[in-house]
């Protein structure tokens, strides 16, 4: 059981570019969503889902895009990348039932050069 | 989701118990209270959660006042690895997890 798997854990991008976060959870958890948090700032919601098939956006969605094919994988797409997007994303995944919090990922740190 | 108010940051001497404040003066009826804390430069983790009754767990107990507008983490004996931020999150059965500003815990040797 390994919770909640985010890979790269450190990526540099050059403006423009794009690249898939990805984030794979083995615990059998309904809903997942990916959070940013800026250097000294708190948690923003950039996209959330409630399970295979079901996407919506949070606070911070502009410049990502979610797709959620499987229960297991819930990747986060960079379309351009700019250096406004340089941050550590957290994923995190929970049950449907109110028993436990969210799991977190250990973040994928970003650097858009 | 309700708004909650948690003091910017806090001290407390190690061994002893630490209790992290949160009101949540505007919390429905269906929303639970959530506490999370985030260890520097690590993912958040999930303390302890609670809807009116007052819970305990192997990390913390949680105290919900009767009229729910506030509750208080307890960390019965802090230890230097607790020195964290610690989030209060008033939040219904849903996917959408809001987080504010939160408490900087620093336990003092």
């Amino acid at each position: 059981n390994a919770g909640v798997t985010q890979t790269p854990k450190f990526q540099v991008l050059k403006t423009g570019q794009s690249m898939t976060l990805q984030c794979a959870q083995d615990m059998n958890h309904e809903y997942m969503s990916w959070y940013r948090q800026d250097p000294g700032m708190g948690l923003r919601l950039i996209h959330y889902s409630v399970g295979a098939g079901i996407t919506d956006q949070g606070e911070v969605p502009n410049g990502y895009n979610v797709s959620r094919s499987t229960t297991e994988d819930f990747p986060l797409r960079l379309l351009s990348a700019a250096p406004s997007q340089t941050s550590v994303y957290f994923c995190a995944s929970r049950t449907r039932t109110v028993t436990m919090g969210y799991t977190f990922g250990s973040g994928t740190r970003l650097t858009v050069v | 989701d309700a708004k909650t108010t948690q003091p910017t940051s806090m001290d407390c001497a190690e061994g002893r118990a630490a209790n992290l404040p949160c009101n949540h003066s505007t919390i429905s009826g269906n929303e639970y209270v959530y506490w999370y804390r985030q260890i520097h430069s690590q993912g958040p983790q999930y303390i302890i959660h609670g809807l009116k009754n007052n819970e305990t767990n192997e990390m913390a107990s949680l105290i919900i006042t009767e009229d729910r507008k506030s509750s208080t983490l307890i960390l019965p004996h802090a230890t230097l690895r607790d020195t964290a931020v610690y989030y209060c999150i008033g939040q219904a059965q849903t996917n959408k997890l809001i987080f504010g500003t939160g408490t900087l815990l620093a336990v003092q040797p």
